[in-house]
């Protein structure tokens, strides 16, 4: 069965740092392109990374950019991400996701159970 | 603000048949990107319900179904069955944000 789980989250305080990571199972993580998704209490998804099979090109969503950091090692069939310079409203539930290969424009086809990081002092 | 709306809530009795609407943007959905449709049960993770506007992974019934036209997609659910209630996601690709944006979320009630 293809798995991902994710782990890592915790609680920090604001302007501290974590890093996540997420391992993969079942399938040949190196040929799929990732990413991370969060969602805050109460709210919806967000995606807020991308890193392509090779690691090349990598995405933000402007929120995160220049504060978190994604990467991979496909020999370890690792996801990370990398989190500085946290802040309260970075709280949320972390998913890793892969994306479908067949499915569209960007469908994700498996999720992670989530990693739960709260920021607060 | 979510880039993709859809209603926070839609319901119906066991039985009957709703839709979800989510609407989109030229940079998404109006780009004809294909929408996806994701279903969260309280404390888990989503789970893919329809791909590529009107596909269903394996093990998804036929009771699920997707549609697309110009900026907006529909998922509707027929037969409803008192565990289809959850939270309903709709997800397409941005062009502007080089990334995937998701719909706020419809949290289905089943009367």
């Amino acid at each position: 069965e293809d798995q991902l789980v994710e782990s890592g989250g915790g609680l920090v305080q604001p302007g501290g740092s974590l890093r996540l990571s997420c391992a993969a199972s079942g399938f040949t993580f190196s040929v799929y392109n990732m990413v991370w998704v969060r969602q805050a209490p109460g709210k919806g998804l967000e995606w807020i990374s991308y890193i392509s099979s090779s690691s090349s090109p990598i995405y933000y969503t402007d929120s995160v950019r220049g504060r978190f950091s994604i990467s991979r090692d496909n020999a370890k069939n690792s996801l990370y991400l990398q989190m500085d310079r946290l802040r309260v409203n970075d709280t949320a539930v972390y998913y890793c996701a892969r994306r479908a290969f067949g499915w569209g424009d960007y469908g994700l086809d498996v999720w992670g159970q989530g990693t739960t990081v709260t920021v607060s002092s | 603000q979510s880039v993709l709306t859809q209603p926070p809530s839609v319901s119906g009795a066991p039985g009957q048949r709703v839709t979800i609407s989510c609407t989109g943007s030229s940079s998404n959905i109006g780009a004809n990107f294909d929408v996806h449709w994701y279903r969260q049960l309280p404390g888990t993770a989503p789970k893919a319900l329809v791909y590529g506007n009107n596909h269903r992974p394996s093990g998804v019934p036929d009771r699920f179904s997707g549609s697309k036209s110009g900026t907006s997609a529909s998922l509707a659910i027929s037969g409803l069955q008192a565990d289809d209630e959850a939270d309903y996601y709709c997800q397409a690709y941005d062009s502007s944000l080089n990334g995937p944006v998701f719909g706020g979320g419809t949290r289905l009630t089943v009367l």
